[in-house]
């Protein structure tokens, strides 16, 4: 079975400075998609950047970027330029690609953004 | 905006009745999703539905049922609540046009007491 962790409960930045959150995977699948989510305290989940498995290049949107690591199973996302509305929980989350339709989440990453 | 819309957004509820909350799309994706989100665990999948009268079960679907009768509308149902099933429940779509992604409502609050 698919598991996915997040090592870090909580983290902090300062406002305009950059941060990463680590994620892990676990999988034998080749093939799969993998997800970072947003939950800011009004509780919906916002996709924030995805990346497909067979895909070398690292996903960017704006200033959200990922360091995807097939070989270690490593998923880590950097925002720069941090700003107060980056504040939230972010999940990291795995789904495989054949007739596997469960999104498997991490515990979650609580970000502080220091004014 | 991925064109989801989920009610009741809030209910309490007594032990031992049924719920039913709704899910209702209007962009005519195939496949649509029941989690919920409970501390310390994330979401997980209750139930997923790959078309009108075609559904499957996730990792924690007893207790939980589902129907979709029209592409639009997918509902979960308890058919008898417990204090267990209090959680926010979240319905989500697959976007076959933009990657398989995976986007959600905005949740519904479901305390049972």
């Amino acid at each position: 079975a698919q598991t996915v962790t997040q090592s870090q409960p909580e983290m902090s930045v300062q406002e305009a400075e950059t941060v990463t959150l680590s994620c892990t995977y676990d999988t034998s699948e080749s093939d799969y998609y993998l997800f970072w989510y947003k939950q800011p305290p009004s509780r919906q989940m916002i996709l924030v950047i995805r990346q497909e498995a067979y895909k070398q290049q690292n996903a960017t949107e704006n200033r959200f970027s990922v360091n995807f690591q097939k070989a270690a199973k490593s998923f880590s996302l950097k925002i720069s330029d941090s700003q107060l509305g980056d504040a939230a929980m972010y999940f990291c989350a795995y789904r495989g690609n054949f007739g596997n339709e469960k999104l498997t989440f991490g515990t979650g990453t609580r970000l502080t953004i220091i004014p | 905006d991925a064109g989801i819309t989920q009610s009741p957004r809030h209910k309490v509820t007594e032990t031992g009745t049924p719920v039913t909350l709704r899910c209702h799309q209007t962009e005519n994706h195939r496949y649509m999703y029941w989690y919920r989100q409970d501390p310390g665990h994330g979401l997980r999948l209750i139930h997923y539905s790959y078309g009108v009268k075609d559904t499957d079960k996730g990792e924690v679907s007893d207790g939980y049922s589902v129907s979709r009768s029209k592409t639009e509308d997918f509902l979960l149902t308890l058919e008898s609540a417990t204090s267990s099933q209090t959680s926010v429940y979240f319905c989500a779509i697959r976007d076959d046009r933009d990657g398989n992604t995976i986007y959600f409502g905005e949740g519904s609050w479901l305390t049972v007491v």
